[in-house]
């Protein structure tokens, strides 16, 4: 199995463009998890999906980020307009939610530099 | 809402063994995974308790007290690819908050 993957690795943009992060997650996981990393906020839950469904977006810091799952091997997480406050490594995440989502297994991340 | 207290650093000598600490505010939660994580890495499952007690996984053993509300990471036989941030998060069910991580140190 591939595992997650991620893509772009790195992405580095200027204030105001739109960033396309994007994921495919285990062949079989039915659970899709977006995550934010800093080194002040620590590892932050954006938002999830079951079935490709949306469930929990309030880790969404504002409406400048959107998240969608048109299939259950892809997803996308869209920032427009990008600000530097949004530089981070974004994970993504999968699992099979009958096993509570307590063991995740993540991407190798995005590492986004806003200037 | 839910609290998650870790240490920030801790820092151990090759071959000994180390206990990370994790206290938490939190209630209806299904459980305490430990993640790993190594620089400029991805997060990495370690463990999970489900109930209280001590799970044991080679060199790693998790704890979990629910009535203390508290759990521990134990690492044995510290070896210097241990150095790394290891970081407990509560399971709900659908989905895992994570504490902040403590950073390990790991002396020759």
């Amino acid at each position: 199995d591939a595992g997650v993957i991620q893509s772009p690795r790195h992405e580095v943009t200027e204030m105001g463009q739109e960033v396309t992060l994007r994921c495919k997650p285990i062949s079989g996981h039915n659970s899709l998890f977006w995550y934010r990393q800093t080194m002040m906020r620590g590892l932050e839950l954006l938002i999830y999906f079951n079935n490709n469904v949306p469930i929990d977006d309030s880790g969404m810091p504002e409406d400048r980020f959107s998240a969608k799952m048109p299939n259950a091997s892809f997803s996308t997480l869209k920032i427009q307009p990008s600000e530097p406050r949004d530089s981070a490594v974004y994970f993504c995440a999968s699992s099979h939610a009958g096993q509570g989502s307590y063991e995740q297994y993540f991407g190798p991340g995005t590492r986004l530099t806003v200037t | 809402g839910q609290s998650l207290e870790q240490p920030s650093e801790v820092t151990a000598v090759e071959g000994a063994i180390v206990q990370i600490n994790c206290t938490y505010q939190t209630s209806g939660f299904y459980g305490l995974s430990w993640y790993q994580q190594h620089d400029g890495g991805a997060p990495t499952f370690l463990s999970y308790n489900a109930l209280d007690g001590l799970e044991e996984t080679g060199r790693f053993s998790s704890f979990l007290s629910r009535s203390d509300s508290y759990g521990y990471l134990l690492l044995q036989e510290l070896q210097m690819k241990d150095s790394a941030s290891y970081f407990c998060a509560v399971s709900y069910g659908d989905k895992i908050i994570f504490g902040k991580g403590t950073r390990l140190h790991i002396l020759p």
